[in-house]
């Protein structure tokens, strides 16, 4: 099947710290796709990447589609209280499948 | 900004009881899916939807399961006979191409009891 590892499980960093989480595939994916999910709410989009090796920025947010189209990571940078969430990267071909999520607690 | 919404937020139903969770995509969106997050864990594929049929469905997708789309606008997921262990969020997703991202609706809570 179509699993995504993501790591690490959950992240506590001081304010203003930079957040790196990735994701690794065994299987190849046309998009990789980052959302964040608030408690009770659904997972927004935050950053969307569709050619391997492409890296793209959302304000302080950097995410990076690999090379060989199987893994992808997101780069936090200055981190604030209102980063903290869970992020969940996602690998679409036909479906999207995600991975467990990244679970990040910001103390200020 | 277009939207997915989705009713109800929150059901309470007892166990061996039918639900049915309604979905209005984002208009012009052509696949649509389900998906289940069981309280603090991972978000789960169930089910994939375009034109019409079901594209590709998990192993969490049993018969007690069905989906529609029966008038072109809400997409539905049944749950014939409930179990303590459907107690999860629900969410809809749509996209408008294949492969492209997907927007998530707010989520029903469904609580079986």
């Amino acid at each position: 099947g179509q699993q995504l590892n993501q790591s690490p499980q959950s992240m506590f960093i001081q304010e203003g710290e930079d957040v790196s989480m990735n994701c690794t595939s065994s299987s190849i994916f046309n998009t990789w796709l980052w959302y964040k999910q608030d408690p009770g709410e659904g997972p927004v989009l935050l950053i969307a990447l569709y050619k391997a090796g492409e890296l793209t920025s959302n304000g302080r947010l950097t995410a990076q589609f690999g090379i060989t189209r199987k893994d992808s990571f997101l780069n936090i940078s200055a981190s604030i209280p209102s980063d903290v969430g869970i992020y969940f990267c996602a690998g679409a071909n036909n479906d999207m499948r995600f991975g467990a999520g990244t679970r990040l607690t910001v103390k200020p | 900004e277009p939207e997915v919404t989705q009713t109800p937020s929150h059901q309470v139903t007892q166990m061996g009881q039918e639900v049915i969770l309604r979905c209005v995509p984002i208009s012009n969106h052509l696949y649509f899916y389900w998906y289940r997050q069981i309280l603090g864990q991972k978000v789960e594929f169930l089910v994939s939807f375009y034109n019409n049929e079901i594209s590709e469905k998990s192993e969490i997708f049993d018969d007690q399961f069905s989906v529609e789309r029966p008038d072109g606008s809400n997409f539905t997921l049944k749950i014939r006979s409930t179990k303590l262990e459907d107690s999860a969020m629900y969410f809809c997703a749509t996209q408008g191409g294949r492969g492209t991202e997907a927007f998530f609706g707010q989520g029903t809570r469904l609580t079986v009891v």
